[in-house]
């Protein structure tokens, strides 16, 4: 199962909107409405902040949601504030019945 | 509260087995439908799923590492138990235990991390 394909890196202002994009096949990331977006400070373990393409746990911030279309889904970050600096990863359950992570990409907020 | 612990060694030698050990609070192994990964990151690179196992003691695995893992769970002591056989250089990475459930199919807690490191 190869790894999806995501950016290795997006920058943004603060208060700037940035997108990240993870690109699947239609065995994962096409096939399936489970695509989830982690986030991870260095030296921190990762944190869910969406799950099912577009859904956000309790207590992740409204500024962080998610789409998808075909095999491509997407983070966006609006009203981008200094703490969303960190490595973003997404995964999406696969036909294997496994798991498949992205390549991750680094947030770099200008 | 959700909590997940990982224990295990810090440095094993190439061809030695590893056993890697996640102890749980704040749910049960035993309720229907929770359930345990563990997913892996080498330094300064990507996550990587390894395997699961369930309540109902179903079990799945990376399809690359299938024939070295082996998942398993005392209830009992709130552990899920992975052991990764014939351990290379390649696999120095930190270890993570997440919760998982039947019918989700996203981590939404994790434990903290242990590094391994695999060096003679």
């Amino acid at each position: 199962q190869s790894a999806l394909t995501q950016p290795a890196s997006v920058s943004g202002s603060p208060g700037q909107s940035i997108t990240i994009s993870c690109t699947g096949t239609s065995s994962d990331v096409g096939g399936y409405n489970y695509v989830s977006w982690y986030q991870q400070h260095p030296g921190k373990a990762p944190k869910l902040m969406i799950y099912d393409v577009s859904n956000r746990p309790s207590g992740v911030s409204n500024r962080f949601s998610g789409s998808k279309s075909g095999n491509t889904a997407s983070l966006t970050i609006s009203g981008l504030q200094a703490e969303d600096e960190a490595d973003y990863y997404c995964s999406s359950y696969t036909s294997s019945s496994s798991y498949v992570f992205g390549t991750g990409t680094k947030v770099t907020v200008l | 509260q959700v909590t997940l612990k990982e224990s295990g060694p810090v440095l094993v030698k190439p061809t030695e087995t590893l056993t890697l050990t996640c102890t749980v609070s704040g749910f049960s192994l035993s309720n229907a439908r929770m359930g345990v990964s563990w997913i892996r990151q080498p330094p300064g690179k990507a996550l990587e799923w390894l395997a699961h196992i369930f309540s109902n003691d179903e079990k799945s695995y990376s399809t690359s590492l299938k024939s070295r893992l082996t998942i398993s769970k005392d209830t009992s002591k709130s552990q899920v138990v992975l052991t990764m056989t014939n351990m290379d250089p390649v696999d120095t990475a930190t270890y993570y235990c997440a919760r998982i459930r039947w019918g989700q199919y996203y981590f939404d807690y994790w434990g903290q991390g242990t590094l391994v490191t695999v060096s003679s």
